[in-house]
């Protein structure tokens, strides 16, 4: 079946402006999240969702970073004025139900600000 | 705030040989999850490991799970250059509103070498 997809797969903007990043999970899959990695960061949790409910926004780096899921499946994560430091590849992952279960990862993001 | 550490972080070894990488976590847990990553690509799901003394293999891979140690090890054997990755450790403590969330190692970069 299929599996996590992400659009882009890159993306190159101009400092100030703003970026949206799509995930579809895998069908079927209640839980979605957004990691982002970057060379200085490691591996780096923004947000999780549960069904279209994100009860958790602490991970977000700054109010610049927002994230929406619909109908339970498609989830956009909206970064607006894009500065230099967000640069990083985006990375989403679903999984069956909340907690306890394998994580499935998307091809990933890659957005550079220049 | 809880700290996956793993080691070493930087591992070139010869075809045919073994090593363990480690996986050491602050807190108390009993889900903990291998990673490999191939350079521009993404996560790929290796080995899941849910309960104290899980031990799980695949081909020249072995990993194990001591969660009274807080420890997790990946035991390569007779490596060969496929193997060449990023091999990340997470964790899932399940508490709170982390609830699913993952909590990622830097990674190990192995290089395998003829």
């Amino acid at each position: 079946g299929a599996g996590v997809s992400q659009s882009p797969s890159n993306k190159v903007t101009e400092k100030g402006k703003d970026v949206e990043l799509r995930c579809d999970p895998i069908s079927g899959h209640t839980a979605l999240y957004w990691y982002r990695q970057s060379l200085g960061q490691g591996l780096e949790f923004l947000i999780y969702f549960q069904g279209n409910s994100a009860p958790d926004k602490s991970g977000l780096p700054s109010d610049r970073f927002s994230a929406e899921r619909t109908g339970g499946s498609v989830s956009t994560l909206t970064i607006q004025r894009t500065q230099q430091e967000d640069s990083a590849v985006y990375l989403c992952a679903s999984s069956l139900v909340l907690g306890g279960y394998e994580q499935y990862f998307g091809p990933g993001t890659r957005l550079t600000v220049t | 705030e809880l700290k996956v550490e793993q080691n070493p972080l930087f591992l070139s070894m010869q075809e045919g040989k073994n090593y363990t990488i480690y996986c050491n976590y602050s807190t108390t847990s009993d889900r903990l999850y291998w990673y490999r990553q191939d350079p521009g690509k993404s996560l790929e799901s290796l080995f899941v490991l849910l309960s104290n003394g899980a031990v799980k293999q695949e081909g020249r891979l072995m990993a194990s799970l001591d969660t009274k140690a807080r420890l997790s090890t990946l035991h390569i054997t007779a490596a060969v250059h496929d193997l060449s990755a990023t091999y990340f450790c997470a964790v899932d403590p399940d508490r709170g509103s982390t609830l699913g969330r993952l909590y990622f190692g830097r990674g190990t970069q192995l290089t395998v070498w003829p």
